[in-house]
């Protein structure tokens, strides 16, 4: 079956990177994408960027174009998205999802379990 | 960027009532779109693709209808396991994947 297995909570310093890493079994990695969601204490869910599991390319929502990087390593079927220059209000639980296809499709079957990163001077 | 607007923000019900959500798009987004429920400390399960197409293994008292810009789901009969968020999501216009704000759904 399907698993996303997402790192572990986070505590960092505004100012401070923090990278989630997303393991992933149960399919060809290869074959889809993984988009990343975010979501603040109390509030909705917001999309901050896709990568393709096939090649590598990226699609990254403006408001986080200057600050994520999303990454995977093939080798370890393991999807990363690291986000720098924190401030408190990037306080949130982060999630990979699996998308639909190996391009952007926008249908997320399959999420891991959330990793909550905590940003506090 | 397409915004998404959901009424109401929450609902209050009794079990068995017929529930129903609505999801406004800010542009004609064809049938592209999503429905999930969201339980507290949990991510979000997909419960309806393509505006109306059930996920497998989903219970046939979820649906949803609408094409363009209104959409509508609906639970046919609240069962007391159904307390959670639910939130419409777009993928017509890439990017971003805009998510509705969230119906916070309580039994009453």
């Amino acid at each position: 079956q399907v698993q996303l297995v997402q790192s572990g909570a986070e505590v960092k310093k505004p100012g401070a990177s923090v990278k989630v890493s997303c393991k992933a079994s149960g399919y060809t990695f290869t074959s889809f994408g993984i988009s990343w969601v975010r979501q603040a204490p109390g509030q909705g869910l917001e999309w901050m960027g896709w990568i393709s599991g096939y090649n590598g390319k990226t699609k990254y929502a403006q408001k986080f174009q200057d600050r994520v990087t999303m990454t995977t390593d093939t080798s370890t079927n393991t999807a990363y998205m690291q986000l720098r220059s924190l401030k408190s209000d990037d306080t949130a639980v982060y999630y990979c999802a699996r998308d639909d296809g190996r391009d952007m499709v926008g249908v997320f079957q399959h999420w891991g379990q959330g990793t909550l990163a905590t940003v506090s001077s | 960027d397409i915004q998404l607007t959901q009424s109401p923000s929450s609902l209050s019900a009794s079990v068995g009532d017929r529930v129903t959500i609505a999801c406004q798009a800010s542009q004609d987004i064809k049938n592209y779109l999503n429905w999930y429920q969201q339980k507290p400390g949990k991510p979000p399960q997909l419960l309806i693709y393509d505006a109306s197409s059930l996920e497998p293994g989903v219970p046939s008292r979820f649906s949803g209808s609408g094409s363009g810009t209104d959409f509508t789901f609906t639970i046919s009969s609240l069962q007391p396991e159904d307390i959670a968020t639910y939130y419409c999501q777009q993928y017509d216009f890439l990017p971003p994947y805009a998510f509705g704000q969230g119906t916070k759904l309580e039994i009453k």
